[in-house]
């Protein structure tokens, strides 16, 4: 089957300007949360969302958001881009959406911001 | 408050030889725990995971993790490193009621000939 699908894979945007972010989950999964990886920070948690609703959000400022749909693709959006939020942007899907079970991670979409 | 140490930030072994990446973690309960690889600009690739039971777990490509509750760790083995192992290896550790992991910060593995 299909696994976790990330659009676009990279990004060139300018400081100011705003993006949005698309995940795609594995057919029938109802979550999906959102990380940031960089060289400093690492992998750090956005926010999960399960059957369209914000379960749980990361310590990230207001700028960050997201939502889901009710095929459970989800998108996130950053508003005002800084240069430090350039960086790699995973997201993984799991069937429950539960600590034991396994999470699906797509290729991430690698966001330049100039 | 729940975290995961990954002390070795690079590593460099031969091929053919034996592998071990540390991990301690830090949670509040029993932990679900998992060892993620990446290779550069890819997504995360589940290797294994310990959810309760045997404390040995085998993972794909030849991987596996021993759970030592008394250490609080979860070190990742190998027996023979290949070349095509050279990747970050990332353990995490899984809420238990949400799709959200704390990970460690990496280990770059570096394999040489």
């Amino acid at each position: 089957k299909a696994g976790v699908t990330q659009t676009p894979r990279y990004l060139i945007k300018t400081r100011g300007q705003q993006v949005t972010l698309s995940c795609s989950p594995i057919s029938g999964h109802r979550s999906v949360s959102w990380y940031q990886q960089t060289p400093g920070q690492g992998l750090q948690f956005l926010f999960e969302y399960f059957s369209e609703t914000q379960r749980n959000k990361g310590n990230f400022p207001g700028r960050f958001s997201g939502r889901q749909f009710s095929n459970s693709r989800s998108e996130m959006n950053v508003s005002t881009l800084e240069l430090g939020d350039s960086a790699l942007y995973l997201c993984a899907s799991s069937l429950e959406g539960q600590g034991r079970t396994e999470a699906f991670f797509g290729q991430g979409t690698r966001l330049t911001v100039v | 408050a729940q975290s995961v140490t990954q002390p070795d930030i690079h590593i460099t072994v031969s091929e053919g030889a034996s592998l071990e990446l540390r991990c301690n973690y830090s949670y509040g309960a029993t932990p679900y725990l998992f060892w993620y690889v990446q290779s550069p600009g890819q997504g995360l690739q589940l290797l294994l995971k310990y959810f309760s039971g045997d404390t040995l777990v085998q993972g794909i490509k030849g991987f596996e993790a021993e759970f030592k509750r008394s250490q609080s760790s979860f070190n990742l083995r190998k027996p023979s490193v290949h070349w095509s192992d050279a990747a970050e290896y990332f353990c995490a550790v899984g809420e238990y009621n949400f799709n959200k992991f704390y990970f460690g910060s990496g280990t770059k593995l570096n394999v040489k000939p």
